[in-house]
């Protein structure tokens, strides 16, 4: 029972170079999410998929991109990598409904020099 | 827009002490609550969530919270608490939307960094 999985789990970058993140969620969820976490800041939402075909900013979308081409897919991108995205990221899945939490993936650690 | 503050950014505490972490936020109208547990190098895992209805809930490994309106507080308690229990704790709010109309994601505490003594 995987949950919600992110690749990878940690990487290194150099400043302007670009990559992708992979979220993938195996329990049917409409809604999908990307956090950030910094330290003393807690986690900040950068943007949001209410299904699959769409996506929505957060509250701090700038130099990131997503996609969800796939229901069980979230993709988050850095085109042009800068020191200051240096975070733990966080994806996150949850049903539809009144009663449904979020669930977390276990974070991808991105370092970017 | 919808905040939460946690006061506390670090607490101690002795093993087999009781355990109150204090959680205030500011809405509009009624918030969807919860309180996720993250242990080191770990994800967010869901301890209890309060949507209406009795406002003392329940939660996992022996965890409860009190939704006070009035108060606009929704703090965690542990009678005793164990070394297992050391991590960071985050205190979370849904919006009006959340209710599954809207997918909006939570806001954030900064998080509570709980220390337990031997």
């Amino acid at each position: 029972n995987a949950g919600v999985t992110q690749t990878p789990k940690f990487r290194v970058l150099k400043t302007g170079q670009s990559m992708t993140l992979l979220c993938a969620q195996d329990m049917n969820h409409e809604y999908m999410y990307w956090y950030r976490q910094d330290p003393g800041m807690g986690l900040r939402l950068i943007h949001y998929s209410v299904g699959e075909g769409t996506t929505a900013k957060g509250e701090v979308p700038d130099g990131y991109n997503v996609s969800r081409l796939k229901k069980q897919n979230f993709l988050l991108g850095l085109e042009s990598a800068a020191p200051s995205q240096t975070s733990v990221y966080f994806c996150a899945s949850r049903g539809f409904g009144s009663n449904q939490p979020q669930h977390f993936g276990d974070g991808t650690r991105l370092s970017i020099l | 827009a919808q905040s939460v503050t946690q006061p506390d950014i670090h607490i101690t505490v002795s093993e087999g002490a009781s355990l109150e972490l204090r959680c205030n936020y500011s809405y509009g109208a009624t918030p969807y609550l919860f309180w996720y547990v993250q242990s080191p190098g770990q994800g967010l895992q869901l301890l209890l969530k309060y949507f209406s209805g009795d406002t003392l809930v329940q939660g996992i490994k022996g965890f409860e919270a009190e939704f006070k309106r009035s108060q606009s507080s929704f703090n965690l308690r542990k009678p005793s608490v164990h070394w297992s229990d050391a991590a960071e704790y985050f205190c979370a709010v849904g919006p009006e939307g959340f209710s599954g109309g809207g997918a909006d994601g939570l806001t954030f505490g900064k998080g509570t960094h709980l220390i337990i003594q031997p």
